[in-house]
């Protein structure tokens, strides 16, 4: 079946260091990809997504690229701020018919200390 | 326009006891879908509802039921509970119209603990 395989955690990182949190998946077919953040106390935000090959998705300075070649699609962050820090959920998602769960990895924690 | 709410935020029951969570999808949203997440765990998907029907479900056994409405808030009821079902669940709406799919999105989830 369809499967997502994070980095391990933690991610323990100083203010304005690079990130990236490995991102890997399994599944048939062309599924979309996306990368979630939860905060403490908090649900599940949609940080970004790619829905095809070599798309890149970003938002508030995340970046991701499906590389279907390697089935990844990597989070980076050039310069991280304390305010980042929460649990990074990659996921995949396929389109149409029945296809229509998300199937996540199980997480990767990050710490960013001033 | 108002997201995804659940309630309640926080619940306490025994095993063997039943418990309904409830969730208000986002407005024009059509579809809901339920997940459970164990501390330190992804969510894993429970099922999904659509026009009222439940359309697909996780691996979890038929004691997980639920129910959609017609203005698309939803239920999810766990009978005879067990100490693994303590979780985090989160409720999630979506748009969905044949091959269309707008993202999931997530409500702040109801902390279940069962002692």
């Amino acid at each position: 079946g369809d499967s997502v395989t994070q980095m391990e955690g933690p991610v323990t990182l100083s203010e304005e260091a690079f990130l990236t949190i490995n991102c890997t998946y399994t599944a048939t077919g062309y599924p979309s990809l996306f990368w979630y953040v939860q905060y403490p106390g908090e649900g599940l935000q949609l940080l970004l997504k790619a829905t095809k090959a070599d798309d890149k998705g970003s938002n508030k300075g995340f970046e991701a690229t499906y590389r279907k070649e390697t089935t990844s699609f990597h989070l980076e962050k050039g310069s991280v701020q304390v305010s980042d820090s929460a649990v990074y959920f990659c996921a995949l998602r396929k389109s149409g018919g029945s296809n229509y769960k998300l199937t996540f990895g199980k997480g990767t924690l990050l710490t960013v200390n001033p | 326009e108002t997201g995804v709410t659940q309630s309640p935020t926080h619940l306490i029951k025994t095993r063997g006891q039943q418990v309904t969570l409830r969730c208000s999808s986002q407005s024009g949203h059509n579809t809901v879908s339920w997940y459970q997440q164990a501390l330190g765990q992804g969510p894993q998907f429970i099922f999904q509802y659509y026009r009222e029907e439940e359309n697909g479900r996780g691996n979890f056994p038929p004691r997980f039921s639920g129910l959609q409405f017609p203005n698309y808030s939803s239920e999810l009821n766990v009978n005879a509970l067990e100490l693994d079902d303590s979780a985090l669940y989160l409720c999630a709406s979506s748009y969905e119209q044949g091959r269309v799919n707008s993202p999931l999105h997530f409500g702040n989830g109801t902390r279940l603990t069962v002692t």
